[in-house]
């Protein structure tokens, strides 16, 4: 089975630097999706990037970038100009690209403060 | 604005009383998943229905009852819950099953007491 580890249970930043949270995994599988979720206090689970295991580029979407290294697995988060309405909890999760998987795998979690 | 929709917001309840909780989404979506989330944890799978079909089952107590009664409508019914059952009951829908690579959109959830 696969699971996902977040080894920082909370972080914090002061607004406008980077913040990079961490997150790796294990798994037997060669071709698999990684997704980083945001949950503000607003509750809803907002989509923040996604990777896919065979491609070696690593996604950005805007002042969002992943450093994914498929050997160590290892699927880092960087936050580059943060700011406060960043602050939220962020899932790293993992999904198999067999048919029919169907589940999420997500870590434990990051909180991450912003400070103005 | 999110495109999944959950109501109600929040709900209070006694260990007695039935209610359901809906999930409605226009996204053209075929699988949708219901979520149980505690503080500070991620969120934990229940269901998932696949083209308005029960497709996962994660070993719900049957006090749980989905129901998907068309391809953009959810309901959790609720009976006889227990404390412990209090949690943020998360709604996700995604194209389909099949599509792996299309990401599950949530809602904002169902803030969930027992009383």
């Amino acid at each position: 089975a696969q699971t996902v580890t977040q080894s920082q249970p909370e972080m914090s930043v002061q607004e406008a630097e980077t913040v990079t949270l961490s997150c790796t995994y294990d798994t037997s599988e060669s071709d698999y999706y990684l997704f980083w979720y945001k949950q503000p206090p607003s509750r809803q689970m907002i989509l923040v990037i996604r990777q896919e295991a065979y491609k070696q580029q690593n996604a950005t979407e805007n002042r969002f970038s992943v450093n994914f290294q498929k050997a160590a697995k290892s699927f880092s988060l960087k936050i580059s100009d943060s700011q406060l309405g960043d602050a939220a909890m962020y899932f790293c999760a993992y999904r198999s690209r067999l048919q029919g998987a169907q589940k999420l795998v997500f870590g434990q979690g990051t909180r991450l403060t912003i400070n103005p | 604005d999110t495109e999944v929709t959950q109501t109600p917001k929040h709900l209070v309840m006694g260990m007695t009383n039935k209610k359901s909780l809906k999930c409605e989404q226009h996204m053209g979506h075929r699988a949708m998943y219901w979520y149980k989330q505690k503080a500070k944890k991620p969120p934990e799978l229940m269901f998932v229905y696949s083209y308005e079909k029960l497709s996962i089952n994660e070993s719900v107590p049957s006090r749980f009852s989905p129901e998907c009664p068309n391809s953009s409508l959810l309901n959790l019914h609720l009976h006889a819950l227990q404390p412990e059952d209090s949690a943020l009951y998360l709604c996700a829908s995604s194209q389909d099953t099949i599509r792996v690579d299309q990401p599950q959109h949530f809602g904002d959830g169902t803030r969930l007491s027992i009383l």
